[in-house]
């Protein structure tokens, strides 16, 4: 049971625009940043977004995200082949165990 | 840009110890611009966050794992590894090693990761 909470999964077709939530606590996405990680099959995460709606560089504008209260989204437009992936959310917990905690992953199917 | 290669034993048996090291290049530990991480995914499942070390030597760790885990560094070595005690079924995993993961702090660049299997 992962303490942010994301949808299993999530699709869509070549050039559709898809939103993956994630779900947290005040202790958590409420009082600080989230960065997502994009794992493309068979390969090491990879930081796709950070501080809630940075792109590190060399990450398309395709992706965003965006912060509200205890939840994030990923959004992803123009959806591409290459896009099928499994996405995680991260924040650091503020609570009296402190420590990083991620979601349990959507995999994005593109049709 | 910074590379990092996780090494060590990729099988280990049930109550002994995990050791894992991870060597960094295109970059110095001893710069003190980051922190290292460890990061674990069982097969099939998600990701979880084991500890962080700061070129110092200074260190935290996941609470869940804090009893078993010790992480340190050898900045002569540009190196960082990992040590996880008294290992069962549930700790196999691919195991990562990361730059970043200070407090609010994302994981910049992560190694390919390697996979340990516990089993006798």
């Amino acid at each position: 049971q992962s303490v942010l909470t994301q949808p299993p999964s999530a699709s869509g077709t070549p050039g559709q625009r898809v939103t993956i939530s994630c779900s947290g606590s005040s202790s958590n996405i409420g009082s600080n940043t989230v960065n997502w990680y994009q794992q493309l099959p068979g390969t090491a995460p990879k930081l796709l977004i950070y501080s809630n709606n940075q792109r590190p560089s060399g990450v398309p504008d395709r992706f965003s995200g965006s912060k509200s209260g205890t939840s994030a989204s990923l959004a992803i437009s123009g959806l591409q082949s290459e896009d099928e992936a499994d996405y995680y959310c991260a924040a650091w917990d503020d609570s009296l165990n402190a420590h990083w905690v991620f979601g349990g992953g959507t995999k994005l199917t593109v049709l | 840009q910074v590379q990092l290669q996780e090494s060590g034993p990729g099988l280990v048996k049930p109550s002994q110890t995990l050791s894992l090291t991870c060597t960094v290049s295109g970059g110095s530990i001893s710069s003190g611009d980051y922190y290292w991480s460890w990061i674990r995914q069982p097969p099939g499942k998600g990701l979880e966050w084991i500890g962080y070390i700061y070129y110092s030597g200074s260190t935290y760790y996941n609470p869940s794992l804090k009893s078993r885990v010790t992480i340190s560094v050898d900045t002569s070595k540009n190196q960082f590894s990992l040590k996880l005690s008294s290992v069962t079924a549930a700790d196999t995993a691919v195991y990562y090693c990361a730059m970043g993961g200070a407090p609010g702090a994302p994981l910049d660049y992560w190694g390919q990761g390697t996979l340990v299997t516990v089993s006798s």
